[in-house]
């Protein structure tokens, strides 16, 4: 059983539209929440959080981490083109591990 | 430039022959990953490394070695490549901050193939 599910798998929207990305996870020892961009490349960074930083925004992106429900949402407002891509969350384990484990993403198209 | 280098980018062997991949940062982190990625499997961890000669088990880990002897170098090693290890693998590294994993940054990842 997956430990990190996101969804949608794939979304496609018309730019200028507001699109909301979810990633679910399990709480065993869990120590961090992060969201990364993959272009046609390498994994890039967006945001880390954690049970003392629920909040982040950088942008017209923005993420929630909802420790209640074990989630966390990527808001990506005013798409454009360029944010074509796909999106992938991690879970941080903790404990006496430091284990990062993946979504298998959502691949978000922006149609002009 | 702060950069994960990984060499090499493309690679087209056959099966049995034993293979390195390298990977070196130059921004002192602690922490290094290999994952690799498939279609429709997402990114998934290899192996991790919290310090020197400190390394531990990922998510897939059969069939692959490594080692840290050196903070900078994390090299991966596949002893006897097999088809299904046909895939794109990605070098990371980060500081550990709070006993917690930060941004990584990862290589260009290097695209294996096993004949």
């Amino acid at each position: 059983e997956d430990k990190v599910v996101q969804s949608p798998l794939s979304l496609v929207v018309h730019e200028g539209d507001t699109v909301t990305l979810n990633c679910s996870y399990e709480v065993t020892n869990f120590r961090s929440l992060l969201w990364y961009k993959q272009e046609k490349k390498a994994p890039t960074f967006l945001f880390m959080l954690t049970s003392s930083g629920i909040e982040k925004k950088s942008g017209r992106l923005s993420s929630i981490l909802d420790k209640k429900e074990l989630s966390s949402i990527l808001n990506i407002t005013a798409t454009q083109t360029g944010d074509s891509a796909i999106y992938l969350c991690a879970e941080g384990s903790g404990g006496s591990n430091y284990k990062l484990t993946f979504g298998k993403g959502t691949l978000l198209t922006v149609n002009p | 430039e702060a950069q994960v280098t990984q060499n090499p980018r493309y690679l087209i062997t056959v099966t049995g022959k034993k293979l390195t991949v390298t990977c070196s940062q130059n921004m002192n982190h602690e922490y290094m990953s290999w994952y690799r990625q498939d279609p429709g499997l997402g990114l998934r961890q290899i192996y991790y490394s919290m310090n020197v000669e400190v390394t531990d088990k990922g998510d897939v880990p059969e069939g692959y070695k490594v080692s840290r002897k050196e903070k900078r170098n994390f090299p991966l090693i596949l002893e006897s490549p097999s088809p299904n290890q046909t895939s794109l693998y990605f070098c990371a590294s980060s500081l550990l901050a709070g006993g917690r994993v930060g941004e990584q940054f990862f290589g260009p990842g290097t695209r294996l193939t096993v004949l």
